[in-house]
């Protein structure tokens, strides 16, 4: 398994601004990605970012809105700019750590809440 | 695109009875994994069962899932619910070669005394 680790569990920033939110991983991993979760909803996907190169977004989620970085094979931050209320989610950071088909897992996630 | 559908929001179940929580897909994927996920409150989702093998039963603590292509299936089963079943579950289709994971929307599964 891989262990994953957020920081901060949670925040509260004003509408406008930009928070940055830190994944690491106890262990290299090659792909790491981002979900948002709302309130009593699903988990979106984001993105998917690996190593060394661009984030691949899903559709709705830009990087001008939502740049990632990815500077080694432990390491990741999701920054969300210019927040706004919409934005107020709950955000996770995932990995997997071997073939294609082996489980994602999960850190435990940075409650965002933009006022 | 793939979807996953979980057709009850809130299931309540009283303790000792049995859970069925349902799960179909749509995908035009031959290859396919598929997921359960436990989410307990305020807590990061974590495996519950997956599989990737058709009709072949899956089982982990208590819980149990059979894939089933034929009917684009994946339910979750318990025989017995306790009360620290309570949470959110989700199941989630990998399908092809991609890395993401499509999310049904979630059930909410409560046990009472």
């Amino acid at each position: 398994s891989v262990l994953l680790y957020q920081k901060p569990n949670r925040d509260i920033c004003q509408s406008g601004t930009s928070l940055k939110i830190q994944c690491v991983a106890d262990s290299q991993v090659v792909s790491m990605f981002w979900y948002q979760q709302f309130q009593e909803q699903s988990l979106m996907l984001m993105a998917t970012a690996n190593e060394g190169s661009e984030a691949t977004y899903e559709s709705g989620f830009t990087k001008d809105k939502f740049p990632i970085s990815r500077p080694n094979l432990t390491f990741s931050t999701l920054t969300v700019n210019n927040a706004r209320p919409g934005d107020s989610s709950i955000y996770f950071c995932s990995s997997r750590q071997g073939g294609a088909n082996t489980e994602v897992f999960f850190g435990k996630g940075t409650r965002l809440t933009v006022v | 695109g793939d979807s996953v559908t979980q057709t009850e929001g809130l299931v309540t179940v009283t303790e000792g009875l049995p859970v069925k929580l349902n799960c179909t897909y749509q995908t035009t994927y031959l290859t396919i994994a598929f997921f359960w996920y436990v989410q307990y409150l305020n807590e990061a989702p974590q495996v519950l069962l997956r599989s990737s093998t058709d009709n072949k039963r899956t089982e982990h603590q208590g819980f149990h899932a059979t894939l089933h292509k034929s009917s684009s299936s994946f339910h979750l089963q318990k025989s017995s619910a306790q009360l620290s079943d309570s949470a959110l579950y989700y199941c989630a289709l990998k399908a092809g070669g991609a890395d993401r994971l499509t999310f049904g929307k979630g059930t909410q599964l409560i046990i009472q005394p």
